[in-house]
């Protein structure tokens, strides 16, 4: 079956330093992966995509970035964090169209990181 | 215009009672529907998952698409203590972007004792 792992689970951070919070996903190959971030009270919001190994898709113009260095992991990173990046962020991974013969399927998520920039 | 909108509540119901749960949107274009159970500090993970209109039933839960009414509805019969989270409803296309789904914002639900 397949499992998706996301750490630190909980982070805090002072404004200006960096951030790197990774995610894997087991039991499954080239998988669309995605970074959300969840603020208090409200929805989902995409920070970026990926189908394929350096191939990332960003959605929002932001003080972030994104990596994937290998097929089932996926990197948030930032260089100098903002009081405005605090969040919870979530990792999240879907089987790609081409493999299912169907549009998008679901997603599965990760635990989540909730990072607090002090 | 948002293009799913969902009432953020919070909705409080005593147990036992039969909740619903509904959200609206404006693109004809999503023919696949979800909806997720979030509970506090946790990821969202995915309750039902229906194709294009009509009921699909998993135990106590029921999931309602109206395309032609551009609405969805999640129904909780006999409604516990542990269904107590945010439910978010989540749609797509079938264009095959990988931009993947787009999120109500997510509806509180308490079920008291």
């Amino acid at each position: 079956s397949q499992t998706i792992h996301q750490w630190p689970a909980t982070l805090v951070q002072p404004v200006g330093s960096p951030l790197s919070l990774e995610c894997t996903v087991e039991g499954t190959s080239n998988p669309n992966l995605y970074w959300y971030r969840q603020a208090a009270g409200r929805g989902l919001q995409l920070l970026f995509y990926s189908v394929g190994i350096g191939q990332i898709s960003s959605e929002v113009p932001q003080n972030l970035s994104a990596s994937r260095p290998q097929d089932r992991q996926f990197i948030l990173s930032s260089k100098k964090l903002l009081l405005s990046d605090s969040g919870f962020y979530l990792c999240a991974w879907s089987v790609p169209p081409l493999t299912t013969g169907f549009g998008n399927t679901e997603a599965f998520f990760g635990q989540g990181t909730r990072l607090t920039v002090v | 215009q948002k293009e799913v909108e969902q009432d953020p509540g919070p909705l409080s119901v005593p147990e036992g009672a039969i909740v619903s749960l509904n959200c609206t949107y404006s693109n004809s274009a999503f023919q696949y529907f979800m909806w997720y159970r979030q509970y506090s500090r946790k990821g969202p993970e995915l309750l039902m998952y229906t194709y294009s209109s009509g009921n699909k039933e998993d135990g106590r839960f029921t999931a309602q698409v109206d395309k032609s009414s551009k609405y969805i509805s999640l129904f909780i019969r006999d409604s516990q203590p542990s269904d107590s989270a945010t439910y978010l409803c989540a749609m797509s296309d079938a264009s095959g972007s990988a931009r993947q789904l787009t999120f109500g914002s997510g509806t509180q639900l308490t079920v008291l004792p």
